[in-house]
């Protein structure tokens, strides 16, 4: 099983471009996350979905959209991104109940 | 609110030495607690996890025991080892349903031989 699958790897931005980074899992769960990871301030959660057609904001949401058309796939969007916004951004899903996350290998952006 | 703090480190020790990083908790309900380890350039794995108090989760040596009286889920290992260098995160789920997780700041652990 490939897991969660995040892409790309690394990617470097100017101050106002827009992206898309992509988060796809094949294990059928249900609930999907992303989080960003800054030094000294763990993880903290962007967005999530409990399902196809549901989201909501987590703790550090602003700047960011989501959306999940699919139960594999949950993209997270820049819109116009912002120094403040450079970090490793990490996607995670998980099944209900089931109590494990599985984490994607990161994505690392810098903003300049 | 939820929140969790662990050790400030980074923790550098000894091969064989014995390793302790300590994490404590501020929950509503009843919380899960886990440990995620983050291997360098890697994304994070569950460790070990626990559901309710007094519970030990365990794997690959480390353990760690849910403490409700103390609000504790502190990480142990008798004996660590190279490999074990890494950077460790106590996190917790909120009880009633919830599917999110609240980190610490990871801890950051070498071992040299």
């Amino acid at each position: 099983n490939a897991g969660v699958t995040q892409t790309p790897k690394f990617q470097v931005l100017k101050t106002g471009q827009s992206m898309t980074l992509q988060c796809a899992q094949d294990m059928n769960h249900e609930y999907m996350s992303w989080y960003r990871q800054d030094p000294g301030m763990g993880l903290r959660l962007i967005h999530y979905s409990v399902g196809a057609g549901i989201t909501d904001q987590g703790e550090v949401p602003n700047g960011y959209n989501v959306s999940r058309s699919t139960t594999e796939d949950f993209p997270l969007r820049l819109l116009s991104a912002a120094p403040s916004q450079t970090s490793v951004y990490f996607c995670a899903s998980s099944l209900p109940d089931r109590l494990e996350a599985f984490f994607g290998q990161g994505t690392r952006l810098t903003v300049v | 609110g939820n929140s969790v703090t662990q050790m400030e480190g980074p923790v550098t020790l000894s091969e064989e030495a014995f390793l302790t990083i300590n994490c404590t908790y501020t929950a509503t309900g009843y919380p899960s607690l886990f440990w995620y380890v983050q291997y360098p350039g890697e994304g994070l794995q569950l460790l070990l996890k626990a559901t309710k108090a007094d519970d030990k989760g365990s794997n690959k040596g480390f353990e760690a025991t849910y403490r409700k009286e103390t609000t504790s889920f502190h990480l142990e290992k008798g004996s660590v080892q190279v490999s074990d260098s890494a950077v460790y995160f106590c996190a917790l789920r909120p009880g009633g349903g919830s599917e999110k997780l609240v980190f610490g700041k990871g801890t950051k652990l070498t071992v040299n031989p």
